[in-house]
């Protein structure tokens, strides 16, 4: 089955820094999606992007779907602590009533004070 | 409060043996799913069903079964089969087409 590829694998940033990620497929996209998780916890969604080329926001997270639908970014300003954690992206192609999502290979965000 | 609850956070299994991982959400949601997570691999689906009594097999079917006899409940049973079943699982729920999946908090198995 596929899997999207993210980069980076991993960052470690100081408080305060901005975080930019990226997420790539080889197959498009209706809809992408970047979820959050926590350490033993299941993922949490943060932004939902539907058309190629929006650009949404959620208080300091930035996200956009790709003009090709075969890519998306994910932007975090000015990071702090509770920001930790791993960050996916998801793809989901409706075919009918099916909705499967994709997943990232997620990045694995660490902040330092 | 409305939910998806998945019991029980740590399950130990001795290899050899089936076990079962419950999860139970109360969100009215018509579909369900099953991911497993290992490290660096992101979340691979394991089985999905999109209403009462049917189920399709995702990525990675092969060791696992599971059944749908009612809405709210999706139980995924490892069996022996299985050959490297350690893990985190993780169990989601969303309305049938649509994109907005609950994950509930997982259950990680240990094979000692």
């Amino acid at each position: 089955g596929q899997q999207l590829n993210q980069s980076p694998q991993s960052m470690f940033i100081q408080e305060g820094e901005d975080v930019s990620m990226n997420c790539t497929s080889s197959s498009i996209f209706n809809t992408w999606l970047w979820y959050k998780q926590e350490p033993g916890e299941g993922p949490v969604l943060l932004i939902a992007l539907y058309k190629a080329g929006e650009l949404t926001s959620n208080g300091r997270l930035t996200a956009q779907f790709g003009i090709t639908r075969k890519d998306s970014f994910l932007n975090i300003s000015a990071s702090i602590p509770s920001d930790v954690g791993i960050y996916f992206c998801a793809g989901q192609l409706r075919t009918g009533t099916a909705s499967k999502l994709t997943f990232g290979t997620g990045t694995r965000l660490q902040v330092t004070l | 409060d409305g939910g998806i609850t998945q019991s029980p956070k740590y399950l130990f299994r001795k290899e050899g043996q089936n076990v079962t991982l419950s999860c139970e959400q109360n969100l009215n949601h018509d579909a369900m799913y099953w991911y497993r997570q290992d490290p660096g691999q992101g979340l691979r689906l394991i089985y999905y069903s999109q209403i009462v009594n049917d189920f399709q097999k995702g990525d990675i079917a092969e060791g696992y079964s599971v059944s749908r006899e009612k809405k709210e409940s999706f139980p995924l049973t490892v069996t022996s089969a299985q050959k490297n079943p350690t893990a985190f699982y993780l169990c989601a729920s969303s309305f049938r087409g649509h994109y907005g999946y609950t994950f509930g908090s997982g259950t990680r198995l240990t094979v000692v």
